[in-house]
């Protein structure tokens, strides 16, 4: 399979622990975004990279939320001290980020964490 | 920032019929607009998408138009088949180097046998 891949797909934490996710994005995509996708709504953005430079951060990304991606490859998204309201489908997808105008984003299959 | 609504919430069409989803967004320099279809427990597919210097395209059975004036995108399904059941998202991306997507809340299709 050479779509973009998550790990791991189900996570089940306690409120105050710490988890941590990993992206793979599709072989020589240079972009990677983050988005969070929570029971009858849409994916929200959280954060994207270009290459290893994480270029945007949204204000839904609390001081206890981490993501990087060190080499310009995979990535991790780490949250810290996590409530319960951060249960939700932690989505990863990927872009070419060639030069031009259309740049298809690729969806995983998502990670989905919940928080007793 | 970017903001996208979407309507219908839900949808339900006999096999055969079309179905029509609209979304409307806020920001006039959004110059990118994809729909994603997402089936349950799988991931968000892109199904089309549209340029906003571009007015309508098709693709088969699918087609999105725009309205720049009016800041609104429509999908457009014919021949609904029972497989075209699921939750379809529309998306804007703002203009000026951004490439983050602002999606809608999602309509939930059902096309019924």
């Amino acid at each position: 399979d050479t779509g973009v891949s998550q790990n791991p797909r189900h996570k089940i934490t306690k409120r105050g622990q710490n988890v941590t996710f990993r992206c793979d994005p599709i072989s020589e995509h240079n972009r990677l975004y983050w988005y969070r996708q929570t029971l009858g709504q849409g994916p929200e953005f959280l954060t994207y990279f270009q290459n290893e430079a994480q270029l945007e951060k949204s204000r839904l990304l609390s001081d206890r939320f981490s993501a990087e991606r060190p080499k310009g490859s995979f990535s991790t998204l780490e949250i810290q001290r996590t409530e319960q309201g951060d249960s939700a489908m932690y989505l990863c997808a990927s872009s070419q980020g060639q030069r031009g105008f259309i740049d298809t984003q690729y969806f995983g299959p998502g990670t989905r964490l919940t928080v007793l | 920032g970017e903001n996208v609504e979407q309507h219908p919430s839900t949808l339900s069409v006999q096999e055969g019929d079309s179905a029509v989803i609209k979304c409307t967004y806020s920001d006039s320099a959004s110059n990118y607009f994809p729909w994603y279809k997402q089936e349950l427990g799988k991931r968000p597919q892109l199904i089309i998408d549209i340029r906003s210097n571009v007015g309508e395209k098709k693709d088969q059975r699918i087609a999105v138009t725009l309205n720049k004036t009016a800041k609104h995108f429509s999908l457009h399904i014919t021949e609904t088949q029972p497989e075209d059941s699921a939750v379809y998202f529309c998306a804007g991306r703002s203009g000026a180097g951004s490439y983050q997507l602002t999606f809608g809340k999602g309509t939930k299709l059902s096309v019924i046998p």
